[in-house]
């Protein structure tokens, strides 16, 4: 089992959106509704932000939303604001090794 | 407010076995699947495996030769060993509070640990 694929990078001016995706197959991503997107500052704990693919916990701004269409997950960070600059991970339950975060991508704030 | 902290030595030597423990606060230690994830430096997260309070464990396959989780209830806290030690084992060990979902699934992380660094080095 290998890691969800995201892209390493995305970038956006204040203000703009966003979207981060993340790509797994028909064990994954695509076959349970179980996608969670992760917020990680440098040198902290990853924050819980999406859970079941489109539900935000409290206290977790609604500038983040998402998303699932087939095999594939996203994130959309609205109204981007420099406090957003971080690594954000995906992840979901799979069938064959039970869970898998994807490989990340860092957010950047022009 | 639920809290994790992790304990334990900060380096270990080649062959010999990591032992992190997790101490929960906040909470009762029931009906939820406490877990291990790592990251090794500048690189990404992997789970490890989770306990259930009853016992029962679950491990990622990759590392499940090598790992073992347990649970006291009695003092809030779960544990983990990793055998046989590796440079490639050196990472940032993160304890977590997992969210069950249907059918018993692993469904999401809610609350971490501050995490803890251990190097493999001799």
């Amino acid at each position: 089992q290998s890691a969800l694929t995201q892209p390493a990078s995305v970038s956006g001016s204040p203000g703009q959106s966003i979207t981060i995706s993340c790509t797994g197959t028909s064990s994954d991503v695509g076959g349970y509704n179980y996608v969670s997107w992760y917020q990680q500052h440098p040198g902290k704990a990853p924050k819980l932000m999406i859970y079941d693919v489109s539900n935000r916990p409290s206290g977790v701004s609604n500038r983040f939303s998402g998303s699932k269409s087939g095999n594939t997950a996203s994130l959309t960070i609205s109204g981007l604001q420099a406090e957003d600059e971080a690594d954000y991970y995906c992840s979901s339950y799979t069938s064959s090794i039970l869970y898998v975060f994807g490989t990340g991508t860092k957010v950047t704030v022009l | 407010q639920v809290q994790l902290q992790e304990s334990g030595p900060g380096l270990v030597k080649p062959s010999e076995t990591l032992s992190l423990t997790c101490s929960v606060s906040g909470d009762s230690i029931s009906n939820y699947y406490w877990s291990w994830i790592r990251q090794p430096p500048g690189k990404g997260l992997e789970w490890i495996g989770y306990i259930y309070y009853s016992g029962s464990t679950n491990y990622n396959p990759s590392l499940k030769s090598r790992v073992t989780i347990s649970v006291d209830t009695s003092k809030q806290q779960f544990s983990l060993k990793l055998s046989s030690v590796t440079a490639a084992d050196t990472a940032v060990y993160y304890c977590a509070r997992g969210v069950i979902g249907g059918s018993w699934m692993l469904d999401y992380f809610d609350y971490w640990g501050q995490g803890t660094l251990v190097t493999v080095s001799s």
